[in-house]
């Protein structure tokens, strides 16, 4: 049970170029979750899952796009990278939303852009 | 909207001390609170989970407390040692049909304790 994974760990990318952060769970979790943390700062919500299929917006998604075909799997696209999208991104997921859940967190993907 | 803040956002401390640190929310509609310890460059470990019906929440030398109603948590840290600093967040699961589980974070102590 490797609970919540994602990949890469870090990575460096020039303005303008796209890439994929990779969150897997097997936790067999309906809802997930991206969420970038600035320096100094706390996490903020970027984009959210209820389930397979079903997406929707966090207060920060200027930038990014995110899928969920499949219960594991909740991916965020970056499409055109800006320096101000250099953060830390955290991938999260929850079993339900009742108040003895407690979310889960993935180990972070630390984002530089140049 | 829910705003989350930590007080102080900095604490430095001699070993072996008893501290708190505070934490606050501006809408008391929430499911539960949990407070978080994040490791320079690392990931963030769940401490206590405090459900929205509960008053506190012990682990080892760690109590957290909620008082709902004015919208606080305190998370007390007992006989402090240096491998206790690090970065504590709290945060709080919105209330209501439509949260669907979302956190709202504070901004975070930054905790030193020197030998």
């Amino acid at each position: 049970n490797a609970g919540v994974t994602q990949t890469p760990k870090f990575r460096i990318l020039k303005i303008g170029q796209s890439m994929t952060l990779q969150c897997t769970q097997d936790m067999n979790h309906n809802y997930m979750y991206w969420y970038r943390q600035d320096p100094g700062m706390g996490l903020k919500l970027i984009y959210y899952s209820v389930g397979a299929g079903i997406t929707d917006k966090g207060e920060v998604p200027n930038g990014y796009n995110v899928s969920r075909s499949t219960t594991e799997d909740f991916p965020l696209r970056l499409e055109l990278a800006a320096p101000s999208q250099t953060s830390v991104y955290f991938c999260a997921s929850l079993q339900g939303i009742s108040d003895y859940n407690e979310q889960f967190f993935g180990p972070g993907t630390r984002l530089t852009v140049l | 909207k829910q705003e989350v803040t930590q007080i102080p956002a900095a604490l430095s401390v001699p070993e072996g001390e008893n501290l708190v640190l505070n934490c606050s929310f501006t809408d008391s509609a929430i499911y539960n609170l949990q407070w978080f310890r994040q490791d320079p460059g690392k990931g963030l470990t769940s401490l206590l989970l405090i459900q929205s019906s509960q008053r506190e929440q012990t682990s080892g030398r760690l109590n957290a407390s909620l008082d709902k109603s004015s919208g606080r948590s305190t998370l007390y840290i007992a006989a402090s040692q240096p491998g206790d600093s690090a970065t504590y967040l709290c945060a709080v699961k919105g209330g209501g049909g439509t949260s669907y589980g979302k956190l709202t974070f504070g901004q975070g102590t930054i905790l030193t304790v020197h030998p």
